[in-house]
């Protein structure tokens, strides 16, 4: 069955370091989307992305905050100078059609970020 | 603005034994109703959801939810547990955005313990 993967698994960064996450959507899918959790919080939206521009994006989703589709099978997440409180889980997301709503997302495993 | 509450952050239950993992929303339009389960080490894996029609949904690994719109709530159930059903279930829901895509929003999970 298709998935959606996510590399790495684990990173550890430098208060202040540019990251990028990677991300593989399912091959088929249209729209893509990032989310975050931090320990003990909700899993939170951080912003969606279809026809290689932004659809929505979340107050979260600030100025160091940036997604690209560079070809046609990554999505990235960078966050251009962490902080302490980027530290999180970060999961990618991918569907095949937004369906008012209705489609499903399908999750990648997600990469634990730690910002020293 | 939607929000979901999962009302149980831990739910210790015997095995064989049944399970309802609580959720409630809060939403000023329809909403569509998600289940995702995650093991450890793994990304967030649908088990059902409820877009319209018979309150009463079926998803995979036997378990099923109720949506029941005067209580504004979705919880979850299963007759008899197994070890392996030990993961985090996450509640989630979703509104048309308009743009096309559109957001799932997470309640705070709710971890099920199995214990033999």
């Amino acid at each position: 069955e298709p998935e959606v993967t996510q590399t790495p698994s684990h990173q550890v960064t430098q208060m202040g370091q540019e990251v990028i996450l990677r991300c593989v959507p399912i091959s088929n899918h249209l729209y893509f989307y990032w989310y975050r959790q931090i320990l003990g919080q909700k899993v939170e939206f951080l912003v969606s992305f279809y026809n290689n521009e932004i659809s929505e994006k979340s107050e979260i989703f600030d100025d160091q905050f940036s997604v690209e589709r560079p070809d046609g099978s990554n999505f990235t997440l960078k966050i251009r100078s962490t902080k302490l409180e980027d530290s999180a889980m970060y999961f990618c997301a991918s569907s095949e059609r937004a369906s008012g709503g209705r489609e499903t997302q399908y999750f990648g495993p997600g990469t634990r970020l730690l910002v020293l | 603005a939607q929000s979901v509450t999962q009302l149980d952050s831990q739910v210790p239950v015997f095995e064989e034994a049944p399970v309802e993992l609580r959720c409630n929303y809060s939403s000023s339009v329809s909403v569509y109703l998600f289940w995702y389960v995650q093991y450890p080490n793994q990304g967030l894996q649908l088990l059902l959801k409820y877009l319209s029609g018979s309150t009463l949904v079926k998803g995979i690994n036997g378990f099923e939810a109720e949506f029941n719109k005067s209580q504004t709530s979705f919880h979850l159930r299963k007759p008899s547990v197994h070890i392996s059903d030990t993961a985090e279930y996450f509640c989630a829901v979703s509104v048309d955005s308009g743009a096309g895509s559109y957001q799932l929003t997470f309640g705070k999970g709710t971890k099920l313990s199995v214990i033999p």
